[in-house]
């Protein structure tokens, strides 16, 4: 079955950069989309198809996709985008779930 | 305002079926495909399944998990989708969102349903 890989854990300073990753083998042909997930809430889009913010979404996310890596940027990350971030995609099959990365800022 | 709200969890039993739906309101439902992700205590996101629209058949797949267990319907006179489930495993116990896809996957999720498979 297709996997999404992403680190389990990024930790960064309040005003640094934070990138986390995704890698899948169909990333080259499949978009990416990334969500945040913060404790006991459901899951938000923070950027689809590759590299689109939602609206209402801070200029400081980003994203990006090189081969068959997906990268989430967050641009002076905040003390507030502390959360569990989650990239999806989708197969034949129909679709998956990276494994999760926990941002920490402080 | 778009609403998707989640109903019909509970504890049951190994081998126990229950279904969950999903009440939609604030745009169109008959246009959007549903999918179903589950997320089990401390765990990760994991997709379960989706039905599309109408045009598209309401074409439905599910993961390996669920397959041949678990079936996804909807009900665009209600604006509802359903999860039933059976033949539930412990490993099943999780909390159940629904979520649409409309243009963009997931824009809008529900606020999860907990389903606790035990004895």
């Amino acid at each position: 079955s297709y996997e999404l890989t992403q680190p389990p854990s990024v930790s960064v300073s309040p005003g640094q950069t934070a990138r986390i990753t995704c890698s899948g083998d169909a990333m080259p042909k499949k978009y990416a989309y990334w969500y945040q997930q913060k404790s006991g809430q459901a899951p938000v889009l923070v950027i689809y198809e590759d590299r689109n913010r939602p609206s209402g979404i801070p200029e400081r996310f980003s994203g990006s996709s090189s081969g068959t890596m997906a990268t989430l940027t967050i641009s002076g990350a905040q003390v507030e985008d502390e959360a569990d971030y989650y990239c999806y995609s989708t197969d034949t099959s129909g679709g998956v779930f990276g494994g999760g990365t926990k941002l920490t800022v402080l | 305002e778009v609403h998707l709200v989640e109903s019909g969890g509970g504890l049951v039993q190994p081998g126990g079926s229950l279904k969950l739906s999903c009440a939609a309101s604030g745009f169109t439902f008959s246009d959007s495909a549903f999918h179903w992700v589950r997320q089990a205590a401390g765990k990760g996101l994991e997709w379960v399944g989706r039905i599309r629209s109408k045009p598209s058949n309401y074409a439905t797949t599910y993961a390996a998990s669920v397959k041949g267990r678990f079936t996804i319907s909807r009900d665009d006179s209600r604006n509802t989708a359903y999860l039933q489930m059976n033949t539930l495993k412990t490993e099943d116990t999780a909390v159940y969102y629904c979520t649409r896809v409309l243009v963009t996957p997931f824009d809008f999720w529900g606020q999860g349903t907990l389903v606790t498979v035990s004895s």
